[in-house]
């Protein structure tokens, strides 16, 4: 079974500042790793994913997130952010499977307000 | 450009009454999910779908249950609804069964039974 753990439940920032936001999983094999975003009132947008390859990815947005095996982690982060990305982000897992459904397993989530 | 489309968008119940969440998606998407979002706990699978006339049951199916009579969309049912069924419920799908697919989300429906 996989379990996802976001240690933030709330990060503000100010604008144009640098932000991490941090993601842990628990598996017994391998995973493939994403991140979505939810704006108000919408549904979830991925933002970006680990497969497979190299360990930092980049998304949609100016988001990029690194993949470390040893560290079980999987964090987002972006250079410097705008009012725009206000909104609530999940970091969720889900085994490679070959037939199926995907069952993604998702975190708490991290609620990201960037104040002016 | 619908993607998912979710009806209603919001519902206010009493307990014991029953309703039924619509959820259509237009991208001839193979594989269907229904999720409910709680504060604190990130997004649960309650149902999914593999295909039009197979449902099968996720992490939280108690209370409910759904049906898919025609690929393009996925019921779910609340037979006498609970107070502890208040969440927003969120319909996805995706186009094949491989991990490497997104999973595209409609917009919710907010329901809150009193």
């Amino acid at each position: 079974a996989q379990s996802v753990t976001q240690l933030d439940s709330q990060v503000p920032v100010f604008e144009e500042a640098p932000v991490e936001l941090r993601c842990n999983y628990s598996s017994s094999v391998s995973v493939y790793l994403f991140w979505y975003v939810q704006y108000p009132n919408q549904g979830l947008q991925l933002l970006l994913k680990y497969l497979s390859g190299s360990t930092l990815v980049k998304g949609i947005n100016g988001f990029e997130a690194e993949f470390n095996k040893s560290q079980t982690s999987f964090h987002l982060r972006k250079p410097s952010v705008h009012i725009s990305d206000t909104a609530e982000y999940f970091c969720a897992v889900s085994p490679p499977i070959i037939q199926g459904a995907q069952k993604l397993v998702f975190g708490q989530g991290t609620r990201l307000t960037i104040n002016p | 450009n619908a993607g998912v489309t979710q009806t209603p968008k919001f519902r206010v119940l009493k307990t014991g009454q029953s309703m039924t969440l619509l959820c259509a998606q237009d991208m001839n998407h193979e594989y269907m999910y229904w999720y409910r979002q709680d504060p604190g706990m990130g997004l649960r699978l309650i149902h999914y779908s593999v295909g039009e006339g197979t449902t099968a049951k996720g992490e939280v199916p108690d209370g409910y249950n759904v049906s898919r009579l025609k690929k393009q969309n996925f019921l779910l049912g609340l037979e006498s609804a609970a107070p502890s069924q208040t969440s927003v419920y969120f319909c996805a799908s995706s186009l094949t069964s491989y991990s490497n697919q997104p999973q595209h989300f409609g917009d919710g429906t907010r329901l809150s039974i009193l």
